[in-house]
C-alpha cells in the first residue's frame, strides 16, 4: 500500500526558534493535512491544503504555522517561533480512495 | 460542529476474549466514520470506515463495527483479541464536503492481559 513518509521521526528545537517539518504525501493525492497529537491527548486538525492553498485550518493554525507545496512532491508544516506548548507529535496526511493516510509522524519536543 | 465521544478511556481484556469499544458521534448530516488504530511509537492506520450502505461493516484485523443511526453510535467489536491488539483506538467523523477533514475522539488505550 502506498505511504505517506514524513521526515525527520523526531526533532529537538530550542524555544523561539523555527523549525520546518516535512512530508510527502502519495504521489495522486490532491489533499492534504496536518493534525498534531500532544502527548496523552487526542488528535488534532490543523490545516487542510488542495490546490496550492489553505482550505481549511483550526484555531491552533494561528501566524506562527504555515504550510507549503514547494515543489510536486513535498508538504512542509512551519513553525516559525516555537513554543513549549507546540511539543507534540504531528502527523502528515493525504486522502485518497475514500480515506486518510497517515504518515508515522514527526515528534517535535520544544525545550 | 461534529464531535466524537470515546467514553473508554482505558480497556483492559484478556486475550481471546471478546472486545467491544463504544464511539458516538454528533454530526448534523450524514456521518462518515472510521476507526484508527495506532500502536504505540506509530502512526495512525485506518481500520475500517463507514460511508453509507451497510451498517456493518468489516475491517482489518478482524475487526468490524456496526453504525446505528438511532444511538449515534458506531462501536467497534472484536470477536476475539489478541496480545498483538493491544493499541490506542480512535473513532473518527468525516466532514466529506470537499475538504475531508477528521474530528477524532480522544481514544481508548487496550490492554490484553494473558
Amino acid at each position: 500500500e502506498p505511504e505517506v513518509t514524513q521526515t525527520p521521526s523526531h526533532q529537538v528545537t530550542q524555544m523561539g526558534q523555527e523549525v520546518i517539518l516535512r512530508c510527502v504525501p502519495i504521489s495522486n493525492h490532491l489533499y492534504f493535512y496536518w493534525y498534531r497529537q500532544i502527548l496523552g491527548q487526542k488528535v488534532e486538525f490543523l490545516v487542510s491544503f488542495y490546490n496550492n492553498e489553505i482550505s481549511e485550518k483550526s484555531e491552533i493554525f494561528d501566524d506562527q504555522f504555515s504550510v507549503e507545496r514547494p515543489d510536486g512532491s513535498n508538504f512542509t508544516l512551519k513553525i516559525r517561533s516555537t513554543k513549549l506548548e507546540d511539543s507534540a507529535m504531528y502527523f502528515c496526511a493525504s486522502w485518497g480512495n475514500e480515506k486518510l493516510f497517515f504518515g508515522s509522524g514527526t515528534q517535535l519536543s520544544v525545550l | 460542529a461534529q464531535s466524537v465521544t470515546q467514553p473508554d478511556i482505558h480497556i483492559t481484556v484478556s486475550e481471546g476474549a471478546s472486545l467491544e469499544l463504544r464511539c458516538n458521534y454528533s454530526y448534523g448530516a450524514t456521518p462518515y466514520l472510521f476507526w484508527y488504530v495506532q500502536s504505540p511509537g506509530q502512526g495512525l492506520q485506518l481500520l475500517l470506515k463507514y460511508f453509507s450502505g451497510d451498517t456493518l461493516v468489516q475491517g482489518i484485523k478482524g475487526f468490524e463495527a456496526e453504525f446505528k443511526r438511532s444511538q449515534s453510535s458506531f462501536n467497534l467489536r472484536k470477536p476475539s483479541v489478541h496480545w498483538s491488539d493491544a493499541a490506542e483506538y480512535f473513532c473518527a467523523v468525516g466532514e466529506l464536503s470537499g475538504n475531508e477533514k477528521l474530528t477524532f475522539g480522544t481514544g481508548t488505550r487496550l490492554t490484553i492481559i494473558p
